[in-house]
């Protein structure tokens, strides 16, 4: 069964500081992980995802995650964050049938 | 290329009444996916389509919820009755169809039930 499991429920940052939001996961089959921000009153627009080769994987705004299969994890990370990353960010693994499990979600607040 | 849409954007209604939500996703998208995300948690998938067939339905509770797709492409969600746990946003998404392929998702539509 895949599961994932988000650690810090929020997080708040002072902006241009770096961030990292935690993200470990359970599969039972090939591992394929996704990271979502989701705005205010919006859906989920898809950040970065691991399916195969390179460990580090960069995605959109500036944002990187690694695979660490040894510690489960895939924790994305920024080196300087903006005002405008203020969301919450879902961590989800993905099934052999496309169907996507996703963790409870990491409030990022960016303070000016 | 226009999104995934949805609507209504809001719904607030009274337990027990019946509600139905609508999704048209991405002209071509041949999988539809519809996800119940409640305050504080992240989207649960309640089914996935493939064309207008069911592939997954094991998380719809199928006493009160329903769903289609008639054509294989518009979807609608219906709960009836409604309870007060079903207040939630609901999540329409839509991927072209292969294993590795990315879901888009829509705006949602958020249910109050009073």
């Amino acid at each position: 069964a895949q599961s994932v499991t988000q650690l810090d429920s929020q997080v708040p940052v002072f902006e241009e500081a770096p961030v990292e939001l935690r993200c470990n996961y359970s599969s039972s089959v090939s591992v394929y992980l996704f990271w979502y921000v989701q705005y205010p009153n919006q859906g989920l627009q898809l950040l970065l995802k691991y399916l195969s080769g390179s460990t580090l994987v960069k995605g959109i705004n500036g944002f990187e995650a690694e695979f660490n299969k040894s510690q489960t994890s895939f924790h994305l990370r920024k080196p300087s964050v903006h005002i405008s990353d203020t969301a919450e960010y879902f961590c989800a693994v993905r099934d052999g049938a496309n169907n996507l499990f996703f963790g409870t979600g990491t409030r990022l607040t960016v303070i000016p | 290329e226009a999104g995934v849409a949805q609507s209504p954007r809001y719904k607030i209604i009274e337990k027990r009444q019946s509600v139905a939500f609508w999704c048209n996703p991405i002209s071509g998208h041949a999988t539809l996916y519809w996800y119940q995300q409640i305050l504080g948690q992240g989207p649960k998938l309640l089914i996935q389509f493939q064309n207008n067939g069911v592939v997954d339905d094991s998380q719809l509770p199928k006493d009160r919820f329903s769903a289609e797709r008639l054509k294989g492409v518009d979807s609608t969600l219906k709960i009836q009755p409604a309870k007060l746990e079903d207040s939630a946003v609901y999540l329409c998404a839509s991927s072209l169809g292969g294993t590795r392929d990315e879901q888009f998702f829509g705006p949602g539509t958020r249910l109050t039930v009073l």
